[in-house]
């Protein structure tokens, strides 16, 4: 257990839907983070949130949409998404940029 | 650049000891760490090294860091088999909220 949760564990979701990923850290950190992890590809960050602030956005297509309403609390949320964005959501929080604590990740699957 | 590598499998005996590469390429990185990740499981963080440091052990690992060379590894004394999972090796970047990834290695412990 990291103090990190994200909801669902597992969603398939075909490529009309809109869902959302939910991410909660019990840690008090002031930073949130998304990462996709893709196989045989390096973790990307996707998304970053400073103070409930978006500081980093890594190119990300526009179909991922973050929210962070407050600093336990980071969403994103899917709509029209493809097959090749099939992967391992994580979500992470640290305290002032140093190490980062890991929630268990949400295997998303678009058919 | 900003670019993590890692070869991609391990295979050890148990028992044996087990050192985990990774070079990086960016000189700028303030801290870097391992993580852990077990099947179905998100990232855990194992240890870190600030980058002004050589060595850092705790318990069965031994973090060595070669900042002229840009190189990290992990070693792990007496693997065992609950050893096995993919480490990732990451950077953490001056000023900057990203951590950098490799694409991690996957350790594989057989009796």
């Amino acid at each position: 257990e990291t103090g990190v949760t994200q909801t669902p564990r597992h969603l398939v979701m075909g490529m009309t839907n809109k869902k959302s990923l939910k991410c909660e850290q019990h840690l008090g950190h002031n930073a949130m983070y998304w990462y996709k992890q893709s196989a045989k590809k390096p973790l990307e960050l996707m998304f970053v949130y400073s103070l409930e602030e978006r500081v980093e956005n890594n190119s990300v297509p526009s179909r991922f949409s973050p929210e962070c309403p407050n600093s336990s609390h980071l969403f994103l949320h899917l709509h029209t998404l493809q097959p090749e964005d099939s992967a391992l959501y994580l979500c992470a929080s640290s305290q002032d940029a140093t190490e980062a604590f890991f929630g268990q990740g949400t295997r998303l699957t678009v058919v | 650049g900003e670019d993590v590598e890692q070869s991609l499998f391990l295979s050890v005996r148990e028992g044996d000891s087990s050192v985990i590469n990774c070079t990086y390429t960016d000189s700028s990185s303030t801290y870097l760490y391992w993580y852990k990740q077990e099947p179905g499981a998100g990232l855990q963080l194992l240890t870190y090294i600030f980058s002004n440091m050589d060595m850092k052990q705790d318990q069965r690992l031994t973090v060595l860091l070669n900042k002229k060379d840009k190189h990290l590894s992990l070693r792990i004394a007496d693997t065992q088999t609950g050893d096995s999972a993919i480490y990732f090796c990451a950077e953490s970047l001056e000023n900057t909220d990203k951590l950098i990834f490799g694409t991690g290695t996957r350790l594989q412990v057989f009796p």
